[in-house]
């Protein structure tokens, strides 16, 4: 079965502690995609990576980082430098084409931080 | 300064009527739009899609209009059912670009 996957489904981190979000596919897409979501918002975009070894940051990268060492793989750290870091995280991939970018989304993971 | 705007939070259909989720945009180098669904603690998923060179696209009982002059979009699901109550994300990219999402609108159809 092809799809993405995040581990884990919830989270719980005391303040100051770095907590690393896992993420993978196994679709063979070349984009990556990390989205937050706060209750009654849309999707932001926190990084992004067209391919291996490259990302670029979103529109909300202050306090986190990423890697991409593997095709399948995109970690997203959640630094103590975020400020307000309890969300719904979510993963995305896709295969860019020339018509357009069609995302599969990972089913989430919710971090709480007290 | 948000380039794909929902602005309608919520909207509640009878079963059976039609559900029109609108969506406008503002960045007229946008060429592809795309509907995702989303249910609670899940990830969104892939509903539909529209290239900017079609002004229709249909799959079943949902279909996308685009107005390119007004930079617009509007997503019509008939007849609406009970299970299509969830959230929906309209999106936008340019040409093999990265997308980006609305606010949502969420979707209640009573039974």
């Amino acid at each position: 079965d092809g799809g993405i996957t995040q581990s884990p489904k919830y989270l719980f981190r005391k303040e100051g502690q770095n907590v690393t979000l896992s993420c993978e596919q196994n679709l063979n897409h070349d984009a990556m995609y990390w989205y937050r979501q706060d209750p009654g918002q849309g999707l932001r975009l926190i990084y992004y990576s067209q391919i291996v070894n490259d990302f670029q940051k979103g529109d909300i990268a202050e306090g986190y980082s990423v890697s991409r060492e593997k095709k399948e793989s995109f970690p997203l750290t959640v630094t103590s430098a975020q400020k307000n870091p309890t969300a719904f995280y979510l993963c995305a991939s896709s295969s860019p084409t020339e018509l357009g970018d069609e995302q599969y989304f990972g089913p989430g993971t919710r971090l709480t931080v007290t | 300064d948000q380039q794909v705007k929902q602005n309608s939070p919520s909207l509640s259909v009878q079963e059976g009527r039609i559900s029109i989720l609108n969506c406008d945009y503002t960045n007229s180098m946008f060429d592809y739009f795309l509907w995702y669904k989303k249910y609670p603690a899940e990830g969104p998923t892939f509903l539909i899609s529209i290239s900017s060179i079609k002004d229709k696209n249909e799959d079943g009982r949902f279909t996308v209009f685009l107005n390119k002059s007004a930079k617009h979009l509007s997503l019509h699901i008939v007849p609406s059912q009970p299970g299509d109550s969830a959230v929906y994300f309209c999106a936008a990219s340019e040409r093999a670009g990265k997308s980006t999402f609305g606010d949502g609108t969420t979707l209640t159809v009573k039974p």
